[in-house]
């Protein structure tokens, strides 16, 4: 069981907007915002596409944008494409213990 | 650019050592601002964090996994390696290294990734 609570499974229509949630207690260290999101295709490894919340890596699309509230990170896709389609793990840094704890993950379907 | 690549054996016998290597190119692992990370993902399931190791500090391992795990930075031939002993089929999964960051303001994120390899543990 992961320590972090994502949805299973997202989809939308082309051209909309979705957004997967990322619960947990880990979450909730309002000093903290180090919450990161990947994008995995299948058979690939994981690819970076949100860090430290909000921020997002050098040649993603803007697309992806990141928030967080309390013990809630989420994660959206506007303007969704079918290239979209994907699993979508978030991360989360903590001071002790497990230090880098992850989603169970999310998988995003394009209809 | 970076780039991570991941070697050692596919297939652990149980009870014995699960020993991986992951060579870097594109930067030194011996680079103050960031860590070099360890995950692991079962066929089919979610991703688990590993360890953390730095070439001039002491690793950080998964509560879960320590005891077990021993990691080394070996700077001369820009590579960081992994050891997992006494493995079950619980540990078959795909190894993945990856380069991670720690800072004051920034940390706790992984880019880029190793493409990943897959090691059964099986008799």
């Amino acid at each position: 069981q992961s320590a972090l609570t994502q949805p299973a499974s997202v989809s939308g229509s082309p051209g909309q907007s979705i957004t997967i949630s990322c619960t947990g207690p880990s979450l909730d260290v309002t000093a903290y915002n180090f919450v990161s999101w990947y994008q995995q295709y299948p058979g690939k490894a994981p690819k970076l596409v949100i860090f430290d919340v909000s921020r997002r890596p050098s040649g993603v699309s803007n697309r992806f944008s990141g928030s967080k509230s309390g013990d809630s990170a989420s994660l959206t896709i506007s303007g969704l494409q079918t290239e979209d389609e994907a699993d979508y793990y978030c991360c989360a840094y903590r001071s002790s213990g497990t230090l880098v704890v992850f989603g169970g993950g999310t998988k995003v379907t394009v209809l | 650019q970076v780039q991570l690549e991941e070697s050692g054996p596919g297939l652990v016998k149980p009870s014995e050592t699960l020993s991986l290597t992951c060579t870097v190119s594109g930067a030194s692992v011996n680079i103050d601002d960031y860590y070099w990370a360890w995950i692991r993902q079962p066929p089919g399931k979610g991703l688990e964090w590993i360890a953390y190791v730095h070439f001039g500090g002491s690793p950080n391992y998964n509560p879960s996994l320590k005891g077990r795990l021993a990691t080394s930075v070996d700077a001369s031939r820009n590579q960081f390696s992994l050891n997992l002993t006494t493995v079950t089929a619980a540990d078959t999964a795909i190894y993945y290294c990856a380069r991670g960051k720690i800072a004051a303001t920034s940390r706790g994120w992984f880019d880029p990734w190793g493409q990943g390899t897959l090691v059964t543990v099986s008799s």
